[in-house]
C-alpha cells in the first residue's frame, strides 16, 4: 500500500523560511504533490514534482529525491497568510491519478 | 470559470435519514473524485470517475455510500440511512486528465452533521 509521514505541526515567525517535510512509501511512483489547505477552505494545488531537484514558484519551493522517497515543501518570507495545512500527496500503486494524501502538516506563521 | 460548485454547503440531518451531496464539476474536466476528510481520518478518496465511469470504488466506505455521474456535468453522493460517523466534509474534485500530475480542483466541500 501506500503511506507518507509529515510533521503534525510547525510553528515559524513571518518573514522566515520553513521547511515542510514529506516521506513516503509506494510503488511505481510517478510524482509527488503538494496541496494547501485554509481552515474551513478546500486543498488548493501548490505543485507536482516528478523528477528529483528543486522547483520553484515564487515564495514557495518544492524538492523531490526518489531514492530517498522523500521530498520538502520550502516556504520563503513567511506571511500571516500562509498560516494553513499542507499535505504531501502520492498516486496509489497501479494508477496514475488517485491519490493518497499525507495526514497533513499544519502550520502557524506568528508575529 | 465558477469552479467545481457543491451543494448543499451544510447539511444537518438525523440518523437513519437519506442524504444527497451534489457536485457539478468544472466543465471540459473528465475526472472527478469525491473525498471524505475527518480529524481522524485525513483525506480519503472514495470514489472517482473517468468520463462519466465509475473507476474505482475502493474507498466507499460500505453500502450505505453510492455515487452517481449521469452526465459530464453533474455528480451526487448518496449515503442511505446515514449514521453519526458519516459526519464529515465532504469535498468533490475535478482534473482534465488522468495522471497525477494533473491539478485537482476542489469544490467548497459539504460539512455533513448527522445527530
Amino acid at each position: 500500500g501506500q503511506s507518507l509521514e509529515q510533521p503534525s505541526e510547525v510553528t515559524a515567525v513571518e518573514g522566515a523560511i520553513v521547511q515542510i517535510n514529506c516521506t513516503y512509501q509506494t510503488s511505481g511512483f510517478y510524482g509527488l504533490s503538494w496541496y494547501q489547505q485554509h481552515d474551513g477552505g478546500a486543498p488548493t494545488f501548490l505543485s507536482y514534482n516528478a523528477l528529483d531537484g528543486l522547483e520553484e514558484t515564487g515564495r514557495f519551493s518544492s524538492f523531490l529525491s526518489r531514492s530517498d522517497s522523500y521530498g520538502y515543501l520550502l516556504l520563503q518570507e513567511l506571511q500571516m497568510k500562509d498560516s494553513a495545512s499542507y499535505f504531501c500527496a502520492v498516486p496509489y500503486t497501479g494508477t496514475a491519478s488517485k491519490l493518497t494524501f499525507g495526514t497533513g502538516t499544519r502550520l502557524q506563521v506568528t508575529l | 470559470d465558477a469552479g467545481v460548485i457543491q451543494s448543499p454547503r451544510h447539511e444537518v440531518t438525523e440518523m437513519g435519514q437519506e442524504v444527497t451531496l451534489r457536485c457539478k464539476p468544472i466543465s471540459g474536466h473528465n475526472s472527478l473524485f469525491w473525498y471524505r476528510q475527518t480529524m481522524m481520518r485525513g483525506l480519503e478518496l472514495l470514489i472517482y470517475f473517468n468520463n462519466n465511469v465509475p473507476i474505482d470504488d475502493s474507498g466507499m466506505p460500505e453500502d450505505r455510500f453510492s455515487a452517481k455521474m449521469p452526465n459530464a456535468s453533474f455528480s451526487t453522493l448518496k449515503i442511505q440511512p446515514s449514521e453519526p460517523r458519516d459526519s464529515a466534509v465532504y469535498f468533490c474534485a475535478s482534473t482534465s486528465g488522468i495522471d497525477s500530475y494533473n491539478e485537482q480542483f476542489f469544490g467548497p466541500g459539504t460539512r455533513l452533521t448527522v445527530l
